[in-house]
């Protein structure tokens, strides 16, 4: 079976801050992972994914995350947020390419001016 | 269609009562998946059709829960006698289905339908 932690349910940082947001999974098998952002009234839209290669993996707005199988984490990154970031945040695991997702409880960015 | 499409939006029951929440996926997506999404938490996994069968429904929570996709494109999730736990906002996403590690499992959301029981 697979879960995901995600430390902290509000993460509040300055517009042009780092941004870093937490995830930890569990796995008996070697994970696929992901994370995804949802917007108010939105769907979720996928960031980025790792399932095998280059651990450090770039998404979509300037996004980053590196896969640590030693520390079981999937950090999500950026270098530099904007007001436009501000959104709550999914991990997610899966066990392949054909399994389903759990998800983590999520993560609300706050981004202040 | 170009997304995911979920009907109703929004939908206010009472408690009891007999509920429909329907999902169109992406035209060619062979893959249909229903989440439940309660407040402050993440996506719950509840059922997934691969075409027309449910290759696995071990998240649907009990027997008032049911899902169909007759014809391997619409799914419409089902709920008999609502009570006033079952409120959340019931996600749908698609994929193509063929997994791997190149498409592994990217799913597309819909906006989801809220549900709200009296």
């Amino acid at each position: 079976a697979q879960s995901v932690t995600q430390l902290g349910s509000h993460v509040s940082v300055s517009e042009g801050a780092l941004v870093l947001l937490r995830c930890n999974y569990s796995s008996s098998v070697p994970p696929y992972l992901f994370w995804y952002v949802q917007y108010p009234n939105q769907g979720l839209q996928l960031l980025l994914k790792y399932t095998t290669g280059a651990t450090l993996v770039k998404g979509i707005n300037g996004f980053e995350a590196e896969f640590k199988k030693s520390e079981t984490s999937f950090h999500l990154t950026k270098p530099s947020a904007h007001m436009s970031d501000a959104a709550e945040y999914f991990c997610a695991v899966s066990a392949s390419g054909y399994s389903t997702l759990t998800f983590g409880k999520g993560t609300m960015l706050l981004v202040s001016p | 269609g170009a997304g995911v499409s979920q009907t109703p939006s929004n939908k206010v029951t009472e408690k009891g009562k007999y509920v429909e929440l329907r999902c169109d996926p992406i035209s060619g997506h062979t893959a249909l998946y229903w989440y439940r999404q309660s407040l402050g938490q993440g996506p719950e996994f509840l059922i997934y059709f691969q075409g027309t069968g449910a290759a696995d429904d071990s998240g649907l929570p009990n027997d008032r829960f049911f899902a169909v996709r007759p014809e391997g494109s619409v799914s419409t999730l089902k709920i008999q006698r609502t009570e006033r736990g079952d409120s959340a906002v019931y996600l749908c996403a698609s994929s193509p289905g063929q997994g791997g590690v190149s498409g592994a499992n990217v799913l597309t959301f819909g906006a989801g339908s809220r549900l709200t029981v009296l």
